[in-house]
Order: C-alpha cells, then structure tokens, then sequence
C-alpha cells in the first residue's frame, strides 16, 4: 500500500518564474491538503482539495493555486515566486476530511 | 482563528518519560493530532483526540482535555531515535490544520 507520494524532491527556481508540485494521496484517500513549512516552524496550511473543488483555504496569495483531478492526484502552483517561497511544500491526504493526515516527503523549494 | 502553545525544547536521558504539553485558543474545534518531524524528514502521524481521554499507541500517549482547552503527549522509554520535533495540531471544520510551533526533543544516552 502507497502512501502519499510527491515530486519532485527537490527544486530550485528564480524569482518570478512559475513552479508545478505533483502529489498522489495514499490509497483510499480522497482529500489532499497542502502546506508550507518554513525552517524550524510548524506547517502552514495553504489550501484542501476534495472532490476536485478547492474546499478551505488559508492566508495565503492568489499566486498558490491547485488542481484535483479524477483519481484523487493534487498540484500546487506558484506563480511570480519570492524569495519567501522558499520552503518545504508537504502534501498530505486524509480519508473524507477526518482524522490524522498522512504527509508525502515534500519537496524542497529554494527561490534564489 | 487558532493559536497554540508548546515548549520549545526538551532534553531526556533514554529510558526516561517524557511529556510534552499543548494548550490551544480555537473558534471551532474538532480534535487533536500529534505529529513526528525529524530533521530533513516529512511530518509523522502520531495520534488523534477527538474526545477527552487518553489515547495509547504504543510508547506513545495522547491525552486531551477540552474542557481546559489542553492535550499532551507523553513519550515513554525513549529511544535515541526519539530524538525530533513533535508538533501539535487542532483540526478545525473540514479537516484544516493548525499547528503549533513544535518541541525539539533531544534524548541523551
């Protein structure tokens, strides 16, 4: 049984380009999460995708937006990044929004 | 909104109990999970309160009170891989997270 997977692992950018994260949701999942965790602070929760509609959403800037598709796979996308986009993205995934999540191994932004 | 609190750090010896205490201010509250971090790794699913009492897993126990806004998670006979950041979350409506800063666990031999 999968668990919640994510690519890339790592990935670096320059200011004001644009950036695609992919994450698959553990089997039997259907709710996936996003959150950014800046160094040596706890996750911030971007925003939560069920059913292919973006349901709750955090203090974050219309540049992050994302995507569900059909069998449950999530994308993050970042337009114009900052240097303070540079963090760690972790995707996470939940059966019908309860109970623990379950992380991906994130990845790894740098914005230089 | 949510605020949390927990300590920033604390140092055992292995063998030893440990407690790590979370007190939380929330406008809706479904429950409360604990998560594992080590350096460079993912977040870890621990446990979830979303009743008062205690939960076991293991060496691992999670307590929540809601009536004092309050849970811990208590690690017993530490391991030096014990050795990480351990957050506390209040689940909201919907599932939404809110985390707290994390407590930097250190186990000495």
């Amino acid at each position: 049984d999968a668990g919640v997977t994510q690519s890339p692992t790592h990935l670096i950018k320059t200011r004001g380009q644009q950036v695609t994260l992919r994450c698959s949701p553990k089997s039997g999942h259907d709710t996936v999460s996003w959150y950014q965790q800046a160094l040596g602070q706890g996750p911030q929760f971007i925003f939560q995708y069920y059913e292919e509609e973006e349901r709750q959403r955090g203090n974050f800037p219309d540049r992050f937006s994302g995507h569900q598709y059909p069998n449950y796979s999530s994308e993050l996308n970042v337009n114009a990044l900052l240097l303070g986009d540079s963090a760690l993205y972790l995707c996470a995934s939940s059966p019908q929004s309860r109970g623990g999540l379950f992380f991906g191994p994130g990845t790894r932004l740098t914005v230089l | 909104g949510q605020s949390l609190e927990q300590p920033s750090e604390v140092t055992a010896v292995e063998g030893a109990i440990v407690q790590i205490n979370c007190t939380y201010q929330t406008s809706g509250f479904y429950g409360l999970s604990w998560y594992q971090q080590h350096d460079g790794g993912a977040p870890t699913f621990l446990s979830y309160n979303g009743l008062d009492g205690l939960e076991e897993t293991g060496r691992f126990s999670s307590f929540l009170s809601r009536s004092d806004s309050y849970g811990y998670l208590l690690l017993q006979e530490l391991q030096m891989k014990d050795s990480a950041s351990y957050f506390c979350a209040v689940h909201a409506a919907g599932n939404k997270l809110t985390f707290g800063g994390g407590t930097r666990v250190l186990v000495k031999p």
